[in-house]
């Protein structure tokens, strides 16, 4: 069993749609990374947090330390968002990430 | 001016032979990590040093070597490569180990014949 799992595994929705991609991890962390990585293959790290809620534009980032949860959210979705969006931490001595949520956003 | 810059970008070659990513980071950082990601695009830490030193190894095979000159460099030399070596490997760094937002390079696609 992975230490972080991400749900959903593939989401498609339609453009100007609410997303929501969640993450959840069993050890105790001190950063949750939200990274996006485009289909051209770069990676760019969009929010690093340790509790509470971060915002950048229409994204939004969640975490619930006590529950091991954290949420990316995004508003007015657009097919630019379209992405595989990956979530991990520091934590345990180790750095881990989940299997992404690969996200499609039709026009 | 990238801030991580890996070279090269793509790399093919056959079973058996040496191969090094190079990758520089004009950030400041002082920890630099090396990542595997694999056809499934599941991101995997293989090493990580911070100012020069390892402090990550990730039960990677002895044939692949990290080597950091100084903290801005960390390359990745490969002996003796196999099939299953093919992959994306990405470098990233931080300011601080286990601390801070993460910067990747482009990657570098290794494809083993």
């Amino acid at each position: 069993k992975n230490e972080v799992e991400q749900s959903p595994q593939n989401l498609t929705a339609q453009e100007g749609e609410f997303i929501t991609i969640n993450c959840s991890y069993s050890v105790g962390i001190s950063a949750l990374h939200w990274l996006q990585q485009h289909p051209g293959g770069g990676i760019v790290s969009l929010f690093m947090l340790s509790s509470g809620k971060k915002k950048h534009g229409r994204l939004i980032a969640t975490i619930n330390i006590q529950e091991k949860h954290s949420s990316l959210h995004i508003t007015a979705s657009h097919p630019r968002d379209s992405a595989v969006y990956i979530c991990g931490y520091f934590g345990n001595e180790k750095l881990t990430f989940g299997t992404g949520t690969r996200l499609t956003i039709i026009p | 001016d990238t801030a991580v810059s890996q070279t090269p970008k793509y790399l093919v070659t056959q079973m058996g032979n040496d191969k090094s990513i190079k990758c520089e980071q004009n950030l400041g950082h002082d920890t630099m990590y090396w990542y595997k990601q694999d056809s499934k695009k599941f991101l995997k830490i293989m090493f990580s040093y911070n100012n020069k030193e390892l402090i990550i190894n990730e039960t990677v095979p002895n044939r692949f070597s990290p080597k950091s000159p100084d903290k801005a460099h960390l390359n990745l030399h490969i002996n003796s490569l196999e099939l299953g070596d093919s992959a994306v490997y990405f470098c990233a760094s931080s300011p601080y180990h286990m601390l801070g937002e993460l910067f990747f390079g482009e990657g570098s696609r290794l494809t083993v014949l």
